[in-house]
């Protein structure tokens, strides 16, 4: 399997424009977690979906993110308007049930940059 | 109060010396826990699970459980400059919701 996919991987962006980070679990695999990275708050949950239906949002910072999932093979976060303060590393993880350790599989991650 | 809590570090050892890393958490519903490893710019990998009191050991890792005391930790013997890395506790608080810590620097010296 080609493990969680992400893009883009890089994005430099300017303060208000729109940014949609992309996310392809693995197959099967029917969790699906947005993260977010940065070095003075760790590696904070934004929100998981269990068979595309979102599950806990609590983590999504205000209402110019929001997530979507259409199908079990992709699954999208945006943001409108991006900030500076939104600049981090974002990462997707998914993970099975049946059988599962309970061990997410991340992507290699989205650094966003906002100027 | 973040759910889970690890000390930051850095925390520095020797080669071949045992390296701690702790972390405790504040739900006491949590079931499962996790240590992942972090290498600059890269994404988290698993390197530990444990869902029982008591230890856990697979190789130079040994991974220690105490749900009365909501403790986690992780010991690394035989420390390696290869073990130099951002180690993140982890708990799944119900739900498979997996919560992270802040994370334990590593720095391993030859």
């Amino acid at each position: 399997d080609a493990g969680v996919i992400q893009s883009p991987r890089h994005e430099v962006t300017e303060m208000g424009q729109e940014v949609t980070l992309r996310c392809k679990p693995i197959s099967g695999h029917d969790y699906l977690f947005w993260y977010r990275q940065t070095m003075m708050r760790g590696l904070e949950l934004l929100i998981y979906f269990n068979n595309n239906v979102p599950i806990d949002d609590s983590g999504m910072p205000e209402d110019r993110f929001s997530a979507k999932m259409p199908n079990a093979s992709f699954s999208t976060l945006k943001i409108q308007p991006s900030e500076p303060r939104d600049s981090a590393v974002y990462f997707c993880a998914s993970r099975g049930t049946g059988g599962s350790t309970g061990e997410l599989f991340f992507g290699e991650g989205s650094r966003l940059t906002v100027l | 109060q973040k759910e889970v809590e690890q000390n930051s570090g850095p925390l520095s050892v020797p080669e071949g010396a045992i390296a701690s890393l702790n972390c405790t958490y504040s739900d006491r519903g949590s079931q499962s826990f996790f240590w992942y490893r972090q290498y600059s710019g890269k994404s988290p990998e698993l390197i530990m699970f444990i869902y029982s009191n008591g230890d856990k050991e697979d190789g130079r890792f040994t991974a220690q459980l105490n749900k009365a005391s909501q403790y986690v930790s992780l010991l690394i013997r035989d420390s390696q400059p290869s073990d130099s890395a951002t180690y993140l506790c982890a708990a799944d608080t119900g739900g498979f919701k997996t919560i992270f810590g802040a994370g334990t620097r590593l720095f391993v010296k030859a």
